[in-house]
């Protein structure tokens, strides 16, 4: 059983470009999340889905910030114009159907912007 | 607001002796509580979640936490620390907003030191 993975684990990007994260939850799981952690912070979460449907937004999630999960698989998150406080752990995590409180969580992409 | 509070920064213990790392909530309705660690650059790992039931919920490598429902509490505890133990530990609780929603919402996270 493969758990959730993310790519790219590492990114550093110059203010004003854009970048752009996937996330593969776990098989057949249908809920993924999408969560931000500063340093020295818990994650603070940003948007939801559930299959292919968007069902939550976090006021964090600026216009700049979209996230998509076309085939209700797998999921990118893509943040435009970047920003010096943009820099932060993105972690994604998923849910089954069965247990869809208990969320499992990816290593996380780590953002830096100069 | 819903929020949690994890009161410590950071806890030392001995390799070998209990410890206990707190974690208070403020939700309304059934709380949903959860805990996580996370080791240096990772991501963060399930360890154990209360839903209902016992009060005594065990999860992961010899972890167990107590919910406490009138003193609002969900401490995390294992009867004998390791120093594999040493991480960053957050709790969380499922945020309840007119009916349950699918967000968690964190501590500020423990960071436990066990001392070989």
């Amino acid at each position: 059983d493969t758990g959730v993975s993310q790519d790219p684990r590492h990114k550093i990007t110059k203010r004003g470009q854009n970048v752009t994260f996937r996330c593969d939850p776990i098989s057949e799981h249908n809920r993924l999340y999408w969560y931000r952690q500063t340093l020295g912070q818990g994650p603070e979460f940003l948007t939801y889905f559930q299959n292919e449907a968007q069902l939550e937004k976090s006021r964090l999630l600026s216009d700049r910030f979209s996230a998509e999960r076309p085939k209700g698989s797998f999921s990118t998150l893509e943040i435009q114009r970047t920003e010096q406080g943009d820099s932060a752990m993105y972690l994604c995590a998923s849910s089954s159907t069965g247990a869809p409180e208990t969320q499992y969580f990816g290593p996380g992409t780590r953002l830096l912007v100069l | 607001a819903q929020s949690v509070a994890q009161p410590e920064d950071q806890v030392n213990v001995a390799e070998g002796n209990p410890l206990t790392v707190k974690c208070t909530y403020s939700v309304s309705g059934n709380p949903y509580l959860f805990w996580y660690v996370q080791y240096p650059n990772r991501g963060l790992q399930f360890l154990l979640k209360y839903i209902t039931g016992d009060n005594l919920v065990k999860g992961s490598y010899g972890f167990e936490a107590e919910f406490n429902k009138s003193q609002t509490s969900f401490h995390l505890k294992k009867p004998s620390a390791l120093v594999s133990d040493s991480a960053l530990y957050f709790c969380a609780v499922r945020e309840y907003y007119g009916g349950a929603t699918n967000k968690l919402i964190f501590g500020t996270g423990t960071l436990l030191a066990v001392q070989p």
